[in-house]
């Protein structure tokens, strides 16, 4: 079952592109997460959303509930920014309460000099 | 601040050898989580935990158990190792549950089963 789809799955981005990153899913969801697992392995939460628009710094997070997609922009990308990047979402059907969360196979991004 | 730390980071093991992971949080968090990751493939919920003395099964529970006695630690133990089981192991935590709260993820323990 792959409910959740993130596109594309490699980019290489040279260094000050604006980047961006997608996630679609196919269930009813409650929440979605932005995961950043950087090269040493090691995973950080960015976001989380259920409706709208969310800023952190360069990072800007997006959530279309109705066309169950969401997107991750990077802005004036930067080397640091080379990571993996991970959608999950809390399916409604499958995540219950406590949570389980689906999770994207990650898009690897390369910033380059 | 620690946040969640995981030992040990590396582990060889053989087949039919036994261990644990351990997961230790500071934040006074509820929620805590063991996931695996494999390549080519999301993360997978193994055990979770909603507070001290509680433990449920997630997506993939079999051949490993858990506990949580402590509220600030939880244990992942393989009984007898298999060669399936070599994978990456995230432990995470969150003060509400993963639908609303945010996720705090360990450095993951990498563990090989000859």
């Amino acid at each position: 079952k792959n409910e959740v789809e993130q596109s594309p799955q490699n980019l290489t981005a040279q260094e000050g592109e604006f980047i961006t990153i997608n996630c679609s899913y196919s269930v009813g969801i409650s929440a979605l997460h932005w995961l950043q697992q950087h090269p040493g392995g090691g995973i950080v939460s960015l976001f989380m959303l259920s409706s709208g628009k969310k800023k952190h710094g360069r990072l800007i997070a997006t959530i279309n509930i109705q066309e169950k997609h969401s997107s991750l922009h990077i802005t004036a990308s930067h080397p640091r920014d080379s990571a993996v990047y991970i959608c999950a979402v809390n399916s409604l059907v499958y995540g219950g309460s406590q949570g389980n969360l689906i999770f994207g196979k990650g898009t690897k991004l390369s910033v380059k000099p | 601040n620690a946040g969640v730390t995981q030992t040990p980071k590396f582990r060889v093991l053989k087949t039919g050898q036994s261990m644990t992971l351990l997961c230790a949080q500071d934040m006074n968090h509820e929620y805590m989580y063991w996931y695996r990751q494999d390549p080519g493939m999301g993360l997978r919920l193994i055990h979770y935990s909603v507070g001290e003395g509680t433990t449920a099964k997630g997506e993939v529970p079999d051949g490993y158990n858990v506990s949580r006695l402590k509220k600030q630690n939880f244990l992942l133990g393989l009984e007898s190792a298999a060669p399936s089981q070599t994978s990456v192991y995230f432990c995470a935590s969150s003060w509400r549950g993963a639908p609303t709260g945010e996720l705090f993820f360990g450095e993951g323990s990498r563990l090989t089963v000859l």
